[in-house]
């Protein structure tokens, strides 16, 4: 298995920019998760989706952060407008869920190191 | 609510020595534990985890954590460092039973000094 693919690996963009992040889960999970990591905050849990259907948004920062999951291979993260507060590391993670419970190990991309300018 | 606190945010050994990472929970049912360790530049990959059953648990590349209840504590140790564990060292709890999402703590940012 090819495991958590994202994409870009690296964004760098200017304030004001749209920025998409993409992210394709491991074949057969059925819930996936955005995160953000930082040096001030750690690692902090976006958003997370269950058979593609957002479960618990209340970690996304404001309005200006959407996410959607059109389908089981495949979900965006999108910031509009950028700001230089959001430059960080997003990472998507999947895993194999029993319901909406998480009983076993999430499989983390290698993340999307963006810069906002 | 469920808490994860990992003491230390930087921890430095010398090659060969033991590596002790220490994390304590608090959660209202006994959780599933877990320990994810994050290479430079990499994501978060499972370095074990305890569900139920045996309290001492074995993971990847030498390293093991005992599951202490009546400390509410899940340590990650490893008898003798080697250069290639510097790394950050996550310890994340969900309640046994599953739960909806995993908590994190801060990390433990680990040295090896030769």
């Amino acid at each position: 298995d090819a495991g958590v693919i994202q994409s870009p690996r690296h964004e760098v963009t200017e304030m004001g920019q749209e920025v998409t992040l993409r992210c394709k889960p491991i074949s057969g999970h059925n819930s996936l998760f955005w995160y953000r990591q930082t040096m001030m905050r750690g690692l902090e849990l976006l958003i997370y989706f269950n058979n593609n259907v957002p479960i618990d948004d209340s970690g996304m920062p404001e309005d200006r952060f959407s996410a959607k999951m059109p389908n089981a291979s495949f979900s965006t993260l999108k910031i509009q407008p950028s700001e230089p507060r959001d430059s960080a590391v997003y990472f998507c993670a999947s895993t194999l869920a029993s319901g909406r419970y998480i009983t076993d190990t999430q499989y983390f991309g290698p993340g999307t190191r963006l810069t906002v300018l | 609510a469920q808490s994860v606190t990992q003491l230390g945010s930087h921890v430095s050994v010398s090659e060969g020595a033991l590596v002790l990472l220490r994390c304590n929970y608090s959660s209202s049912v006994p959780p599933y534990l877990f320990w994810y360790v994050q290479y430079p530049n990499q994501g978060l990959q499972l370095l074990l985890k305890y569900t139920t059953g045996a309290t001492l648990v074995k993971g990847i590349n030498g390293f093991e954590a005992e599951f202490k209840k009546s400390e509410t504590s899940f340590h990650l140790t490893k008898p003798s460092a080697h250069m290639s564990d510097a790394a950050e060292y996550f310890c994340a709890v969900t309640p046994q039973g599953g739960s909806e999402k995993l908590v994190f703590g801060k990390g433990t940012k680990l040295t090896v000094n030769p």
